[in-house]
């Protein structure tokens, strides 16, 4: 069963304007929440993150809320550039004790900033 | 970016065959990861481990095995190769909860 969804696969945003990713989680053991960004043929690159004593964080353009008892995440970019355009991916990790971070991931969503 | 290095970025095998990925980062990181992307599924944990010959299994241990016997180096075995085990792998290191850095990935495909 997907602990984490991200129930959109693409989505086309004009430049200069916002996008909205969105993400769900069903594990409430889920205390911290992380966005990838992945370019073709390389590996995922973190992009921001958040604890679940936050709402909000936010670094530049990018700001991720979570809404913990919607268990809900989403990832905001504004204004979105051409260089934006890359798949999304939502991550979630629970503090498994031994310490180690490991991740769910959703599916991704591949965004595409139209100039 | 981070010191982590995935050999070989590319290979073809045969399906029965043994193959092994090896992952080699140069941050001193405890924790290493192997996660495979396929279509449809996003990144999928393996194995990992949280310290020397320490491993423990993921969401998708069947088929594979790892090592780890130096802080820098975590091999992924596939000890006979699979069409379903077709995929692309990445490694993963990490000393945090925010400090999750990938390899660029291993292209693997089982004929």
């Amino acid at each position: 069963d997907q602990q984490v969804k991200q129930n959109s696969p693409s989505l086309s945003v004009q430049e200069g304007r916002i996008s909205i990713l969105n993400c769900d989680y069903t594990n409430s053991m889920f205390d911290y929440f992380l966005w990838y960004k992945k370019y073709p043929a390389e590996g995922p690159t973190f992009l921001i993150s958040i604890s679940s004593i936050k709402d909000k964080n936010e670094d530049g353009r990018f700001t991720v809320f979570l809404n913990k008892s919607a268990k809900h995440l989403s990832l905001h970019i504004v204004p979105s550039q051409p260089g934006d355009s890359a798949v999304y991916f939502c991550a979630a990790s629970a503090n498994s004790g031994a310490g180690s971070y490991q991740l769910t991931f959703g599916k991704g969503t591949k965004l595409s900033v139209i100039p | 970016d981070a010191g982590i290095t995935q050999s070989p970025r590319h290979k073809v095998t045969e399906t029965g065959t043994p193959v092994t990925l090896r992952c080699h980062q140069t941050e001193n990181h405890r924790y290493m990861y192997w996660y495979r992307q396929d279509p449809g599924h996003g990144l999928r944990l393996i194995h990992y481990s949280y310290g020397v010959k320490d491993t423990d299994k993921g969401e998708v241990s069947d088929g594979y095995s790892v090592s780890r016997s130096k802080t820098e180096d975590f091999l992924l075995t596939l000890e006979s190769a699979t069409s379903s085990q077709t995929s692309v792998y990445f490694c993963a290191i990490s000393e945090n909860r925010d400090s999750h850095y990938f390899g660029n990935g291993t292209r693997l495909t089982v004929t």
